[in-house]
């Protein structure tokens, strides 16, 4: 049992490039979203999906698009990379609350740094 | 919106003494889950306690348990024996859905010799 897949671990890409972060469960939980984490600033978040589908932007989504064709994997875009956008990225999925989850299983973060 | 404040942003703690983190938050919703997770240098994200708002009884795990004051929406966390290990990033945390967490900025723990 994986848990939560998450790649690169490492990412350095020039302004204005693009690029896909992977993150996978296998856990067949519903719920998955995905944060950024900024020194001093916690973690804030940018998408996040309640299901195959269905998607929803969170507290910081500019510059970012997500998709969720299947409950397993919920990709995140950078469309066109900002120095802005230099961060730690973690995805994160969870159990529906009425199948008893409330704890949010993370990957191990991507360390994205935009030049 | 929720909000989830941790005035702290670095503690130190003398290895085998107690230490509390603070934590409040804001929130008009009846039904939440309140969570600490820790963030050692590793960056893995390691849930450390969870609370249910509808339990009054606070929650325990080992040597970390919670004060969970609901009217006063408090939450402080308290490492008791504290180990080198306990270093690290703790994040308060909250979720009223389960589907999204809002976070607050982190208390960086340190613990002595």
């Amino acid at each position: 049992n994986a848990g939560v897949t998450q790649t690169p671990k490492f990412q350095v890409l020039k302004t204005g490039q693009s690029m896909t972060l992977q993150c996978a469960q296998d856990m067949n939980h519903e719920y998955m979203s995905w944060y950024r984490q900024d020194p001093g600033m916690g973690l804030r978040l940018i998408h996040y999906s309640v299901g195959a589908g269905i998607t929803d932007q969170g507290e910081v989504p500019n510059g970012y698009n997500v998709s969720r064709s299947t409950t397993e994997d919920f990709p995140l875009r950078l469309l066109s990379a900002a120095p802005s956008q230099t961060s730690v990225y973690f995805c994160a999925s969870t159990r529906d609350i009425v199948w008893g989850g409330t704890e949010a299983f993370f990957g191990q973060g991507t360390r994205l740094t935009v030049v | 919106a929720q909000t989830v404040t941790q005035s702290q942003p670095e503690m130190s703690v003398q290895e085998a003494e107690t230490v509390t983190l603070s934590c409040t938050y804001d929130t008009s919703e009846s039904d939440y889950y309140l969570f600490w997770y820790k963030q050692p240098p590793s960056r893995q994200m390691i849930l450390v306690i969870r609370q249910e708002a509808y339990k009054q009884q606070n929650a325990t795990e080992n040597r970390f348990s919670v004060n969970f004051q609901k009217a006063a929406k408090s939450f402080s966390l308290k490492i008791s024996d504290s180990q080198l290990g306990d270093a690290a990033m703790y994040f308060c945390a909250y979720t009223g859905t389960a589907s999204k967490l809002t976070f607050g900025t982190g208390t960086r723990l340190q613990v002595t010799l």
